[in-house]
């Protein structure tokens, strides 16, 4: 497709069970960002990919989370053992290159819900 | 570490009015600051940016200006319409190339 793509939009699960959030970005874009938005809490930085590697894990805010990328595309934000407090829209965001004016497009997110 | 400390809102301005949203930054070096907003329903996408002391970035009527000795980047537009309503966000590219984002204003604009 033509923007960056999440799945699912939307996952509801229960309190201690694993989650897989997928991002496919923009083809050719070598950069790719993980964000979580929390009401009133803002987007706060999770991780960056440049290629497969991660430059900066300092956001992920516990051991609890995990991201990878393989093949310079598609990223996995993993979360196990689920707390009610990872509810929120985990967006997935991705530029052409790292570089300091580069734009970032956003996909639509996904909706996670820990009951 | 870099983060960006933005005016925290809501904002209710009647259309015409002026608007200013403040956006201050910590960061080491010489980083990249951006302003992006999210339209009701839609994704985050960028409004203006400016990469060195001194840059104006401006679209749709918007601007701001990268002030290094006072450390800001507010966003500032002349005569808002009730179409701008929306939330802003300022951002950081920092050091090791990653984007911060400050906790974003929402501005609702009312005939």
């Amino acid at each position: 497709g033509a923007g960056v793509s999440q799945s699912p939009s939307n996952k509801v699960t229960e309190k201690g069970k694993d989650v897989e959030l997928r991002c496919d970005p923009i083809s050719g874009h070598t950069a790719l960002y993980w964000y979580r938005q929390s009401l009133g809490q803002g987007l706060e930085f999770l991780i960056y990919f440049q290629g497969n590697s991660a430059p900066d894990k300092s956001g992920l805010p516990s051991d609890r989370f995990s991201a990878e990328r393989t093949g310079g595309s598609v990223s996995t934000l993993t979360i196990q053992r689920t707390q009610q407090e990872d509810s929120a829209v985990y967006l997935c965001a991705s530029s052409l290159s790292a570089g300091r004016d580069e734009k970032l497009f956003f996909g639509s997110g996904t909706q996670l819900s820990v009951l | 570490g870099d983060s960006v400390t933005q005016m925290e809102g809501p904002v209710t301005l009647s259309e015409e009015a002026f608007l200013t949203i403040n956006c201050t930054y910590t960061a080491t070096g010489y980083p990249s600051l951006f302003w992006y907003v999210q339209y009701p329903g839609e994704g985050l996408q960028l409004l203006l940016k400016a990469t060195k002391a001194d840059d104006k970035g401006s679209n749709k009527g918007f601007e701001a200006t990268y002030r290094k000795e006072t450390t800001s980047f507010h966003l500032e537009k002349g005569s808002v319409q009730v179409s701008d309503s929306a939330v802003y966000f300022c951002a950081l590219r920092g050091a090791l190339n990653n984007l911060f984002f400050g906790t974003g204003t929402r501005l609702t604009v009312i005939p």
